[in-house]
């Protein structure tokens, strides 16, 4: 079975500091991702990777940034956290990177950032 | 573009009735389509997909959604709900080359 990690489950943090967030993936997957979910927004694509040191906007990355310098791990980075920036991140992984690839993506348990 | 409708923010039935959630979507491509589970305080989890082959899905934990192009539809649907079904429920919508679009999500609610 694919296993995402998430480093964190909860998350507090300040105005102004710079955040990681970390995920792991164990099945060698080209392509990971990094997610947040609102209510009633459904999940909103940050950013992807589709190769270690490669990287791709999705559709909100403002104030956010990644790194991906192993295959198996991708960090999202917020570089001066803002009140705006709390949510529900999730991290997927998978073999494709888009929706005709028939793979589906595997999900971590999710990060829920505060910021304060 | 691509774009996808869930009709119902929240949906409430009583355990052994049937669930129907529903699901419209728009796509100009040939869209592949899957409907994800969250429980609570966990990721999604994949329950059936959509890839142009039987339009009649089925998935895991006895739930089956079929693929109707003439009404833009992907409706998941369940003979008779548990306990546990009880849970939030994305219809999402991909294709080549494009990344996926997830819907806002339907919570399903299970009365004993």
């Amino acid at each position: 079975d694919v296993k995402v990690t998430q480093s964190s489950r909860y998350l507090v943090k300040r105005t102004g500091e710079k955040v990681f967030l970390e995920c792991v993936q164990d099945m060698d997957h080209e392509n990971m991702f990094w997610y947040r979910q609102d209510p009633g927004l459904g999940l909103r694509l940050i950013y992807f990777s589709y190769d270690v040191k490669m990287k791709e906007k999705g559709d909100i990355p403002e104030g956010y940034s990644v790194s991906r310098e192993k295959k198996e791990r991708f960090s999202l980075i917020l570089e001066s956290a803002s009140t705006n920036q709390t949510s529900m991140y999730l991290c997927a992984s998978s073999l494709g990177w888009d929706g005709d690839s028939n793979q589906p993506q595997h999900f971590g348990d999710g990060t829920r950032l505060s910021i304060l | 573009a691509q774009s996808v409708t869930q009709l119902d923010s929240h949906v409430s039935v009583s355990e052994g009735t049937p669930v129907l959630l529903r699901c419209n979507y728009s796509s100009s491509y040939s869209p592949s389509l899957f409907w994800y589970v969250q429980h609570p305080n966990k990721g999604l989890q994949l329950l059936l997909k959509y890839t142009s082959a039987a339009t009649l899905v089925k998935g895991i934990n006895g739930f089956e959604a079929e693929f109707k192009k003439s009404e833009t539809s992907f409706h998941l649907t369940k003979p008779s709900a548990h306990m546990s079904d009880a849970a939030e429920y994305f219809c999402v919508v991909g294709a080549y080359g494009q990344n996926f679009v997830f819907g806002p999500g339907t919570r399903l609610s299970v009365l004993p």
